[in-house]
């Protein structure tokens, strides 16, 4: 089962920041948390991971909270292109590299 | 860099076929994992193969069986197909060496429909 709780769908003005939250308040000291998104039908996209800082690349910003049971992920300013399946997994590493993926998020951007 | 990279696209099979479905890794990646996805479920794991070997498996039947060539690409077939097997197969490459931070990277899917 998925360790990770989140909303079944979210709605974002475009050019808006999107704030897509995630509760994994059964985390482990060493398990990272991982954000995948996924557009119809195509395969998951890689966005971002983090263990305990908080972290940015170009597509997106991760912020976790000091006690690690929650996450945010934050699209600065979403696009309609950025209307998909967000995902947010904690890695299961008593099971190596496997990702256990919940429903997750669908965001849809609206103009 | 090439992506990962997976065919046939589409496929269509009757129940109780059987059928291969091809993966090609990331180039640099040693691991490939599988997933099956149903339809507005998320991913499933089936299994992992690192060095030629499965490394984890899933709750799938023995039906469901796969291989890693040493170019690291891999298949995964099913034999004795039914109507559930209907589903995006997904392929994900990954780096594995030591420590958790190997991510992966999926490909565009299979789509099998078994009537």
């Amino acid at each position: 089962d998925a360790k990770t709780t989140q909303p079944p769908s979210m709605d974002c003005a475009e050019g808006r920041a999107a704030n897509l939250p995630c509760n994994h308040s059964t985390i482990s000291g060493n398990e990272y948390v991982y954000w995948y998104r996924q557009i119809h039908s195509q395969g998951p996209q890689y966005i971002i991971h983090g263990l305990k800082n908080n972290e940015t690349n170009e597509m997106a910003s991760l912020i976790i909270t000091e006690d690690r049971k929650s996450s945010t992920l934050i699209l600065p300013h979403a696009t309609l292109r950025d209307t998909a399946v967000y995902y947010c997994i904690v890695r299961d590493m008593e099971y190596g590299n496997k990702l256990v993926f919940g429903a997750g998020t669908i965001l849809r951007v609206k103009s | 860099e090439t992506g990962v990279t997976q065919s046939p696209t589409h496929l269509i099979k009757t129940r109780g076929q059987q059928v291969t479905l091809r993966c090609s890794s990331q180039s640099g990646h040693n691991t490939v994992s599988w997933y099956q996805q149903a339809l507005g479920q998320g991913p499933q794991f089936i299994f992992q193969y690192y060095r030629e070997e499965e490394n984890g498996r899933g709750n799938f039947p023995p039906r469901f069986s796969g291989l890693q060539f040493p170019n690291y690409s891999s298949e995964l077939n099913v034999n004795a197909l039914e109507l559930d097997d209907s589903a995006l197969y997904l392929c994900a490459s990954s780096f594995q060496y030591r420590g958790p931070t190997d991510t992966q990277y999926f490909g565009p899917g299979t789509r099998l429909t078994v009537l």
